[in-house]
């Protein structure tokens, strides 16, 4: 079965500061994965998936297969980062089907 | 831009009814997907449908049903609704199949009481 953790629920800091997003996932294939965030009244989009190998908006995601990890950092947050954040999975095979953690509430203070 | 759009935003129910989610993709869009989402969780996954036909399903109970039409517009079904179907509902649209990105919809709040 595919499952994505996310272990914390919330996390705060002030501006500037740099912030580690954390996402472990559990499937015995290769999986692709994807960070989606939803911004305070808007709808969910996604922010980075890791075969693109990019940065967005000052994020950097790495997959490290050996910890089962993908985890979202940036080096100093910025109070328009203020989200929920969420890590997703999608199998082997280019399924639609994506399996997303429960989710993190970053908040960025001035 | 006209992005993914679904109706009704909002809903209330009784138990036992039912109820149908409306979804519409962007243009060009011949994928969509829907996911429930329960508070305090993340979405889960329902359905995909792609070129009118289904290509997944998530593990809800029969009492869940969707369909594709011709111009790739998307209807979720609930019957016999129960107070754990009480959720958001998203509507997701993309290009072709596959974990390419999909664009959301806003999303129907459904109540059941």
């Amino acid at each position: 079965a595919q499952r994505v953790t996310q272990p914390e629920k919330l996390l705060s800091v002030f501006k500037g500061a740099p912030v580690e997003l954390k996402c472990n996932y559990s499937y015995s294939g290769s999986p692709e994965l994807f960070w989606y965030v939803q911004y305070s009244r808007q709808r969910l989009q996604l922010l980075l998936r890791h075969i693109s190998r990019e940065s967005i908006k000052g994020f950097t995601a790495d997959l490290n297969k050996g910890e089962t990890s993908f985890h979202l950092k940036k080096p100093f947050a910025q109070e328009e980062d203020s989200a929920m954040y969420y890590c997703a999975l999608s199998a082997q095979g280019g399924s639609e089907k994506l399996v997303f953690g429960k989710g993190m509430k970053l908040t960025v203070n001035p | 831009d006209a992005g993914v759009t679904q109706s009704p935003t909002h809903l209330i129910k009784t138990r036992g009814q039912h109820v149908t989610l409306r979804c519409s993709p962007i243009s060009g869009h011949k994928s969509v997907s829907w996911y429930q989402q329960v508070l305090g969780q993340g979405p889960q996954f329902i359905f995909q449908y792609y070129e009118k036909e289904e290509r997944g399903r998530g593990n809800f109970p029969d009492r869940f049903s969707a369909r594709q039409f011709p111009n790739y517009s998307s209807e979720l079904n609930v019957n016999a609704l129960l107070l754990g179907d009480s959720a958001l509902y998203l509507c997701a649209s993309s290009l072709e199949q596959g974990p390419i990105p999909l664009h959301f919809g806003n999303g129907t709040r459904l109540t059941v009481t």
